[in-house]
């Protein structure tokens, strides 16, 4: 059975930092492009990064690139999203999810989600 | 990049109606189209890529069609199950995008 379960959100003051993490389970991780999707309270979905399953590529939404680093441990089978210069706006649910190309890059599997709350 | 634009933005109807939401691309997709719903607390689900091809263990009351830059989400003989937010999203270019979405309510 796929498992994603992330960790590691919580309270943090603007221009403050923090570590997102996301334990894969139930698949062989290392073959599978994988997500960061966030979600603002009462908002719609916002895609943050993606990372190839050997992370030889990576991509950014604009309004995260350059404070947001995304990356991966298939050793662990885990994904990281690392946040700094974090503001109001980035207040919100942030998800991992799993990207299969056989089904056309669509996220077949997401995590429950970690909150990330930015507040003074 | 390219904006993804549904329609309409919320949807009042009756278990046993059939719906169907819009999405439209400011470009070309082909047909790298893909839709989720969510319920309140949960988070999203795949129903359907490809713009038309039902992901594993959705009912076929739902089906989707279009190709480059309009689409459409059919959702037949509504049950009480599907009252939702429905997104659309291209993974045609690596940063994907989605649609605002679409609230699905109870009339």
């Amino acid at each position: 059975e796929v498992q994603l379960v992330e960790s590691g959100g919580g309270l943090v003051k603007p221009g403050g930092s923090l570590r997102l993490s996301c334990a894969a389970s139930g698949f062989t991780f290392n073959t599978y492009g994988m997500n960061w999707v966030r979600q603002a309270p009462g908002k719609g979905l916002e895609w943050v990064a993606v990372i190839a399953g050997s992370s030889t590529s990576i991509f950014y939404a604009d309004s995260v690139k350059g404070r947001f680093t995304i990356s991966r441990d298939n050793a662990k089978t885990t994904l990281y999203l690392h946040m700094n210069s974090l503001t109001v706006g980035d207040t919100g649910l942030y998800y991992c999810a799993r990207q299969n190309a056989l089904r056309r890059a669509a996220f077949d599997f997401w995590g429950q989600g970690t909150m990330v709350s930015v507040s003074s | 990049d390219i904006q993804m634009t549904q329609s309409p933005p919320s949807l009042s109807a009756s278990v046993g109606d059939t719906v169907t939401i819009t999405c439209r691309a400011s470009q070309t997709i082909n047909s790298n189209l893909n839709w989720y719903q969510q319920k309140p607390g949960r988070a999203p689900n795949l129903l359907i890529y490809a713009a038309s091809l039902l992901h594993t263990g959705v009912p076929s009351r739902f089906s989707g069609s279009g190709s480059g830059t309009e689409f459409t989400l059919t959702i037949s003989s509504l049950q009480p199950e599907d009252f939702a937010i429905y997104y659309c999203q291209q993974s045609y270019t690596p940063s994907v995008t989605f649609g605002q979405g679409t609230q699905l309510e109870i009339k």
